[in-house]
């Protein structure tokens, strides 16, 4: 069965601390992955996109990972911001890569 | 990138009625994706929209409850027919990049059945 699972569910940290975000994910034939940050209230925006050759992926202070072999993927969040608090969501491309699965997404909370 | 918009932003609606969500593409695309998100959870898709085609559903949504129309290739609309309060959600559009993996999502349209 195609899934993507994310860990943590919920993460608090202090503003200026790093952090990582994790994506596994079980699915096939694999095209891409996705890391998305949604504010509350807004539709999701993208972050990093990364096929199969790719193994990591940076935006500013977002880096993204991906290990196709172990079928894992992290999100690394350097000198977190208040504004970084949002929901982040790994989403995976397979098949005709038209098809995608949504992952439940890890709630993340900056405390000043 | 495509810009979108989505009316209403918000809603609070009665049960037994029905909202009519409409999606703006600031370009011409030729799939439409319509999403729910329920309270907590993550995006799961309703249907795809084509111009000039019927919508295709996924498993667990039908066109008697959500239909769609698609009369032109920047826009779209979204019903959400005979309202309950299991249909309270965020609903949103998205529209794929013709050139990479990259997706465009709407705002979203906040629902609220009483």
């Amino acid at each position: 069965k195609n899934q993507v699972e994310q860990s943590p569910q919920s993460l608090i940290i202090l503003e200026g601390k790093n952090c990582t975000l994790q994506c596994n994910y079980t699915v096939s034939p694999f095209s891409n992955l996705r890391w998305y940050k949604q504010d509350t209230g807004r539709g999701p925006v993208s972050l990093t996109i990364m096929t199969f050759s790719e193994n990591t992926k940076s935006n500013g202070r977002y880096t993204a990972t991906l290990d196709a072999d172990t079928k894992q993927s992290s999100l690394h969040i350097t000198a977190s911001q208040l504004s970084d608090s949002a929901s982040y969501i790994c989403v995976v491309g397979y098949s005709s890569a038209s098809k995608i699965i949504f992952g439940s997404g890890t709630r993340l909370s900056i405390r000043p | 990138s495509a810009v979108i918009s989505q009316k209403p932003s918000r809603d609070i609606c009665q049960r037994g009625t029905s909202l009519t969500i409409q999606c703006q593409v600031d370009s011409q695309v030729t799939m439409m994706f319509w999403y729910r998100q329920q309270p907590g959870q993550s995006l799961t898709l309703i249907a795809t929209a084509n111009q000039g085609s019927e919508a295709t559903y996924e498993s667990g949504f039908v066109i008697d409850k959500f239909p769609i129309s698609r009369p032109n290739l920047t826009f779209s609309t979204l019903t959400v027919s005979n309202m309950s309060p299991e249909d309270s959600s965020i609903y949103l559009c998205s529209v794929p990049d013709r050139d990479t993996y990259e997706q465009y999502f709407g705002p979203g349209t906040r629902l609220t059945v009483t």
